[in-house]
């Protein structure tokens, strides 16, 4: 069935680090690929998406592309900040399975000034 | 963006008491919305998939009758915690995708429940 695998955390990076949360995932059809991020003390937000292969998602200086030849949307960003301590998940949502969410495991980062 | 809101955020009980938690979409219809439980090591849980004017659909392992979920509404979908215990303490969250999605989840702020 369809899956989705993150690193594992946590992740502590001093600021202005850069940032890469790897994530896999396996599906039969063609899946849409989120990631989304949680703020402490709060629900997930939608950071960003791609709906096909080769799309770039991008949004407050994250960014992942779609990858269907090895299966991955890796999240990156050139420069955090403490602001961006937050925990991340990445996901997938593909028709045939009548749009189910598959949510990885998460991954938490820590921003230290 | 689309706003889905829950009420309360947090909760305190005490042991045996029922508690509920409303989910709303704010400002679009949501013919589906989802309850998952987030455990202290992050990760989520999918407890059940609500659907508008139909039984809600549990996934393996939770008990329907002690989480009982109503989806009366295009916009209100409600969890109530029955007979609540300490194990039951935790990090509910919804989520809600606009009717004739697919499309993103739109997440509720979630509501901490501790059961005393």
């Amino acid at each position: 069935g369809d899956s989705v695998t993150q690193m594992e955390g946590p992740v502590t990076l001093s600021e202005e680090a850069f940032l890469t949360i790897n994530c896999t995932y396996t599906a039969t059809g063609y899946p849409s690929l989120f990631w989304y991020v949680q703020y402490p003390g709060e629900g997930l937000q939608l950071l960003l998406k791609a709906t096909k292969a080769d799309d770039k998602g991008s949004n407050k200086g994250f960014e992942a592309t779609y990858r269907k030849e090895t299966t991955s949307f890796h999240l990156e960003k050139g420069s955090v900040q403490v602001s961006d301590s937050a925990v991340y998940f990445c996901a997938l949502s593909e028709f045939r399975t009548g749009n189910q969410f598959y949510f990885g495991t998460g991954t938490s980062l820590t921003v230290i000034p | 963006g689309a706003v889905v809101s829950q009420h309360p955020s947090w909760v305190i009980c005490k042991s045996g008491t029922s508690v509920k938690i409303e989910c709303r979409s704010l400002d679009f219809q949501a013919t589906t919305m989802f309850w998952y439980r987030q455990f202290p090591k992050q990760s989520l849980m999918l407890m059940a998939t609500s659907n508008e004017g139909s039984k809600a659909t549990y996934e393996q392992g939770v008990e329907k009758d002690k989480f009982l979920i109503n989806h009366a509404s295009l916009t209100l979908s409600t969890l109530t915690v029955t007979s609540a215990h300490p194990e039951d303490s935790s990090f509910y969250i919804c989520s809600a995708r606009a009717t004739g999605g697919p499309g993103e989840l739109f997440f509720g702020e979630g509501s901490r429940l501790t059961v005393l």
